[in-house]
């Protein structure tokens, strides 16, 4: 089955360490974007990306950096830089172009130690 | 700006009850509109969407109807199960650029039997 794999599922860093979350798609979706989730709150939008080998930033990049390398994978680090990490954090892809909706995984909650 | 209110939770219903959960929206151009539920430690699943004025997305017993002259899209279901309780977020995304969604808070729903 098609799908978003975010991992791992629970993620905890301490302080001053950079982490790295995983996401792969084999939907073969040209766009992902990185989100980030807190209690209470709707999500934010932190980067994005629409083609291999470009990427933008989103509301929220400050703290955070990306990679898209391969079509099925965008990988988020979140730096030591980031002074309040601890959040839910979702991946989603969607096809391009058109009006099609975004696809999510089902999340990495990272917690600080 | 591009945003998105939902109305505030939580919301508490009994099983058979009827539900409104509001949704009203302040975008620059004409965006497309979306209803994403999320259940408990799972990412985000898109429920309903619809992509211009007077459409009506409709999913699960769910609906919710474009509706331009009130910028509003409020998700209504009938009759409500105990299986529905869940996070409800409603979302647009402006066709043109990156098609990035625009998150409204959220709305948590607990239906008890």
């Amino acid at each position: 089955d098609g799908g978003i794999t975010q991992s791992p599922k629970y993620l905890f860093r301490k302080e001053g360490q950079n982490v790295t979350l995983s996401c792969e798609q084999n939907l073969n979706h040209d766009a992902m974007y990185w989100y980030r989730q807190d209690p209470g709150q709707g999500l934010r939008l932190i980067y994005y990306s629409q083609i291999v080998n470009d990427f933008q930033k989103g509301d929220i990049a400050e703290g955070y950096s990306v990679s898209r390398e391969k079509k099925e994978s965008f990988p988020l680090t979140v730096t030591s830089a980031q002074k309040n990490p601890t959040a839910f954090y979702l991946c989603a892809s969607a096809r391009q172009p058109g009006n099609q909706p975004q696809h999510f995984g089902d999340g990495t909650r990272l917690s600080i130690l | 700006g591009n945003s998105v209110t939902q109305m505030e939770g939580p919301v508490t219903l009994s099983e058979e009850a009827f539900l409104t959960i509001n949704c009203t929206y302040t975008a620059t151009g004409y965006p497309s509109l979306f209803w994403y539920v999320q259940y408990p430690g799972e990412g985000l699943q898109l429920l309903l969407k619809a992509t211009k004025a007077d459409d009506k997305g409709s999913n699960k017993g769910f609906e919710a109807t474009y509706r331009k002259e009130t910028t509003s899209f409020h998700l209504e279901k009938g009759s409500v199960q105990v299986s529905d309780s869940a996070v409800y977020f409603c979302a647009l995304r402006l066709i043109q650029g990156a098609q990035k969604l625009v998150f409204g808070q959220g709305t948590r729903l607990t239906i008890n039997p």
